[in-house]
């Protein structure tokens, strides 16, 4: 898996949009960005992935640079319920799944 | 709903004991699952990858003999821990790969997770 590096904590204000930075400059050609979030006392959950075009679907939005050394998870409008475990991975489609440190998503209302 | 289920979601055992996690796929056949544990406020570790059929895979640093994984059927993998100690009070996770999603958004689900409290 590519070496993912994430913020480690942000703050957002509820029904305000939210854009998450993650920074993957080793990623390889054929690895793809994956975003995962983590609730409190659950288990990851899937929201995104891509690799090289910008993807939506209801959960959230990818953005991935031209480059693909970096990309951020846009959540349009967050609300109490986004408050989480953000995870940035970088990998082969079927690889297992190494977890970073993650972004610690704080939503304020 | 949940497509991989875990059981129990909770469990306290007396230190010295055994204690099973069972992770299903509910409604796919998994070949592959893969089982982590996470410390409070700390990420997942991957601990290792189960293959239906065969031995399981450990990561590093994972003591086969004290983490038992059993992948006998399709939807069911167990892992146990023999021989539990306060410090493997943890939270377990466990995924599964549906194979069919290859190509079709994600491939691997995750259980909603154990807590193992051994006193």
């Amino acid at each position: 898996d590519a070496k993912t590096t994430q913020p480690n904590s942000m703050e957002s204000n509820e029904e305000e949009p939210v854009h998450l930075p993650c920074n993957h400059s080793t990623i390889s050609g054929t690895d793809y960005i994956h975003w995962y979030r983590q609730l409190p006392s659950q288990g990851p959950e899937y929201v995104i992935h891509g690799l090289t075009s910008n993807v939506n679907n209801r959960m959230a939005s990818l953005a991935i640079a031209e480059d693909r050394k970096s990309s951020t998870l846009i959540l349009h409008r967050a609300t109490l319920r986004d408050a989480a475990v953000y995870y940035c991975i970088g990998r082969n489609r079927d690889d297992k799944i190494i977890f970073g440190k993650g972004t610690r998503l704080h939503i304020l209302p | 709903g949940a497509v991989v289920s875990q059981h129990p979601s909770r469990v306290i055992c007396k230190s010295g004991t055994s204690v099973k996690i069972e992770c299903r796929s509910l409604d796919f056949q998994a070949t592959t699952m893969f089982w982590y544990r996470q410390f409070p406020k700390q990420s997942l570790m991957l601990m290792a990858t189960s293959n239906e059929g065969s031995k399981a895979t450990y990561e590093q640093g994972v003591e086969k003999d004290k983490f038992l994984i059993n992948h006998a059927s399709l939807t069911l993998s167990t892992l146990t821990v023999t021989s539990a100690h306060p410090e493997d009070s943890s939270f377990y996770i466990c995924s599964a790969r549906n194979p069919l999603r290859q190509g079709v958004g994600d491939t691997i689900y995750f259980g909603e997770g154990s807590w193992l409290t051994v006193v």
